[in-house]
């Protein structure tokens, strides 16, 4: 069970220049969830997904576009990225059942825009 | 949420139980007290979570006091694997998108 994978783990961009960061779980939830990491600061919500087809923005959405057209899949795009998009991007998903509300993080993918 | 207040930083021996606490004065009687830590360059962690009874799994055990306004996480046996920052989160069990909000934490440091 690998649970929340994200790709890649590492990218250098330049600024101007594109990429798309990939979250992958296989728990079956219905939430999805980007998160942003600056150094020596706490998570914060970029977009969120409640399921299949369906995105929303979250704390900081601007300079970002997200996709979920499968249940499983999270795709979060920079379209032209700027020094200020460096951070350590989080994915999350949602176990929510009963009393349960657990949200499950992959590893991360650290980001360098010079 | 109910606001949480945790100590910056604490130490604990390696092989001693690391008790981290947290103060939640103002909890509601359908929020739940879950823990969370990040280790160093690590996503977070889920740990566990309770409403009002003490709670133990293979991780950690929670005990939350009788009036529910504050909570103890305890690492029976700490390893350096520990050492990470821990957060304590109160909240509603709910179905609703409601980011994950996490603190400042508490660092434990584990020495060998």
């Amino acid at each position: 069970n690998a649970g929340v994978t994200q790709t890649p783990k590492f990218r250098v961009l330049k600024t101007g220049q594109s990429m798309t960061l990939l979250c992958a779980q296989d728990m079956n939830h219905e939430y999805m969830y980007w998160y942003r990491q600056d150094p020596g600061m706490g998570l914060r919500l970029i977009h969120y997904s409640v399921g299949e087809g369906t995105t929303a923005k979250g704390e900081v959405p601007d300079g970002y576009n997200v996709s979920r057209l499968k249940k499983q899949n999270f795709l979060l795009g920079l379209e032209s990225a700027a020094p200020s998009q460096t951070s350590v991007y989080f994915c999350a998903s949602r176990l929510t059942s009963g009393s349960i509300d657990i949200q499950y993080f992959g590893a991360g993918t650290r980001l360098s825009v010079l | 949420d109910a606001k949480t207040t945790q100590p910056t930083s604490m130490d604990c021996a390696e092989g001693r139980a690391a008790n981290l606490p947290c103060n939640h004065s103002t909890i509601s009687g359908n929020e739940y007290v879950y823990w969370y830590r990040q280790i160093h360059s690590q996503g977070p962690q889920y740990i566990i979570h309770g409403l009002k009874n003490n709670e133990t799994n293979e991780m950690a055990s929670l005990i939350i006091t009788e009036d529910r306004k504050s909570s103890t996480l305890i690492l029976p046996h700490a390893t350096l694997r520990d050492t990470a920052v821990y957060y304590c989160i109160v909240r509603v069990a709910s179905g609703s998108a409601r980011q994950l909000t996490f603190g400042s934490g508490t660092q434990l440091t584990v020495l060998p």
